[in-house]
C-alpha cells in the first residue's frame, strides 16, 4: 500500500567513488523526499519531487523522479567523507501529511 | 536559523511509569508530527497535529499516547505507561503552511525503558 521500498540497505565505498540509492514504490507517488540522517543525528530535508521525470542537482547530489512516479533515486557522484549517514526516502501525500518512509540506506565512506 | 528543539535529549524511565516528551517546534509552523525510530530501524510515523487536534494517528499511537500543546509554543508526547518495546529516539517535527511539505526535525529525544 503505502510503503516504499529501497535498496541497498548499506552501501561501504572508497571515497571518491559514486554512491546511488533507490526507491521503489508499488503505487504512483504524489511527491517523494529524501532526508539526510547523520550517524547520532535527527533526519535532515535534502529535496521533494514532484514532476514525473524530473531531476534535481545539489552540488555533488543528483536526484531522480521516475517518468510513472513510481521510483526516485538519489546519485552521489566523488563521495567525500561528509556524505556518510542513512539517506532515506519518504512519500508524503499531496498535502504534505505524514511522511512515510523507507528503510534507509547506509552509507559508510573509507578515506 | 530556526530549529525544533526537544527536552530531554535522553529519558531513563522503569517500565510502567509515564514520560513527557517535549518539543518546541519552529514558531511559525502550523503542523506537528511525532516520529520515533527503534535504533537501527527506519523513522516511523506516529501522529500529527493541526488546528489544535490529531489529524492523524498510526497504529503505534494506541491509547497509552497522548499529545498536547499546551501552549503556543510547546508539543509534548505522553506515553502513559511504559513498556520495553517503547524504547526509541522520538523525533518532533514541524511544517509551515501553504503547501511546503519539508518538515524540520528535532534532535530527538532517546527513550530507555528498563
Amino acid at each position: 500500500g503505502q510503503q516504499v521500498m529501497q535498496i541497498p540497505q548499506y552501501q561501504h565505498v572508497q571515497e571518491g567513488e559514486d554512491f546511488t540509492t533507490y526507491c521503489n514504490s508499488s503505487t504512483t507517488l504524489s511527491n517523494i523526499q529524501w532526508y539526510k540522517q547523520r550517524p547520532g543525528g535527527h533526519p535532515v530535508f535534502l529535496i521533494q519531487l514532484v514532476k514525473s521525470g524530473e531531476v534535481k542537482k545539489q552540488k555533488r547530489l543528483t536526484f531522480q523522479f521516475g517518468e510513472a512516479k513510481k521510483n526516485s533515486s538519489l546519485h552521489i557522484t566523488a563521495t567525500q567523507t561528509t556524505d556518510v549517514g542513512t539517506y532515506f526516502c519518504a512519500r508524503a501525500r499531496e498535502y504534505g501529511n505524514k511522511l512515510v518512509f523507507g528503510a534507509g540506506t547506509i552509507l559508510r565512506v573509507k578515506s | 536559523e530556526p530549529e525544533v528543539t526537544q527536552t530531554p535529549s535522553h529519558q531513563v524511565t522503569q517500565m510502567g511509569q509515564e514520560v513527557i516528551l517535549r518539543c518546541v517546534p519552529i514558531s511559525n509552523h502550523l503542523y506537528f508530527y511525532w516520529y520515533r525510530q527503534i535504533l537501527g530501524q527506519k523513522v516511523e510515523f506516529l501522529v500529527s497535529f493541526y488546528n489544535n487536534e490529531i489529524s492523524e494517528k498510526s497504529e503505534i499511537f494506541d491509547d497509552q499516547f497522548s499529545v498536547e500543546r499546551p501552549d503556543g509554543s510547546n508539543f509534548t508526547l505522553k506515553i502513559r505507561s511504559t513498556k520495553l518495546e517503547d524504547s526509541a529516539m522520538y523525533f518532533c517535527a514541524s511544517r509551515a503552511s501553504g503547501g511546503a511539505n519539508e518538515q524540520f526535525f528535532g534532535p530527538g529525544t532517546r527513550l530507555t525503558v528498563l
